[in-house]
């Protein structure tokens, strides 16, 4: 089946600092990417939709310049969290949707998820 | 705004027995559902979907069913096994709209 990935799998950064993190589709392409977070015992919860080659859409009350996404290849988005803040720590998950497949949710496919620990 | 909940936070089953995980709606116009299984530390992983024009739908040892009349999804195990151990959640959509709107989730616990 499809398979997604995301590095890294844990990081711990001090207050401040920035973090990205990696999402890649690695048998198929994707024109689309979500970016979900994850609060400990909750569900996951939609940041934003990465479409390649033009800017991600937000979800209300996600901070686009905190939360920056960039979608350059067909195989590849990238979440970046700026100045982050112990607050931001979080199990932050990708999912993308295989452009074969187009019209059809079923081919959301998700990846692993990054722990993000900011002291 | 609209959302999808789950009845049970927790569900503790027996090895062998079967397990039924339920799901609430309320956007009356959603037309696609997916149940989800993620395990400690990973990302969710696909199980079964439903459209709803259909009312039942089988899986290996998986069942969905959806009744649009109460807006109820569920999610029968049968013959559980420690691996089913996990957080399942329902999600939901319209089919003209690629994001998924996520339910709370039910942790299934089986029991040796």
């Amino acid at each position: 089946g499809a398979v997604v990935s995301q590095h890294p799998s844990w990081v711990i950064c001090k207050s401040g600092t920035s973090v990205k993190i990696e999402c890649r589709s690695l048998d198929f392409q994707a024109t689309t990417m979500f970016w979900y977070r994850q609060f400990p015992k909750q569900s996951l919860m939609l940041m934003a939709t990465s479409n390649e080659g033009s800017k991600a859409t937000y979800e209300q009350g996600v901070e686009k310049d905190k939360f920056l996404i960039n979608h350059a290849s067909l195989t590849l988005s990238t979440l970046t969290v700026t100045s982050a803040h112990p607050e931001d720590s979080s199990f932050y998950i990708c999912s993308a949707r295989d452009l074969r497949r187009q019209g059809s949710t079923d081919t959301q496919y998700f990846g692993p998820g990054t722990r993000l620990t900011v002291l | 705004g609209e959302s999808v909940g789950l009845h049970l936070p927790t569900l503790s089953v027996q090895e062998g027995d079967n397990s039924i995980i339920n799901c609430a709606y309320s956007n009356s116009a959603s037309d696609y559902f997916i149940w989800y299984k993620q395990e400690s530390g990973k990302g969710p992983q696909f199980i079964i979907d439903i459209r709803s024009n259909m009312d039942k739908r089988q899986g290996q040892r998986v069942t969905v069913l959806l009744n649009k009349t109460v807006k109820h999804l569920s999610l029968q195990i049968a013959a559980t096994q420690p691996g089913d151990s996990a957080v399942y959640f329902c999600a939901e959509n319209n089919f003209g709209n690629e994001k998924l709107t996520f339910g709370t989730g039910t942790r299934l616990t089986i029991i040796p």
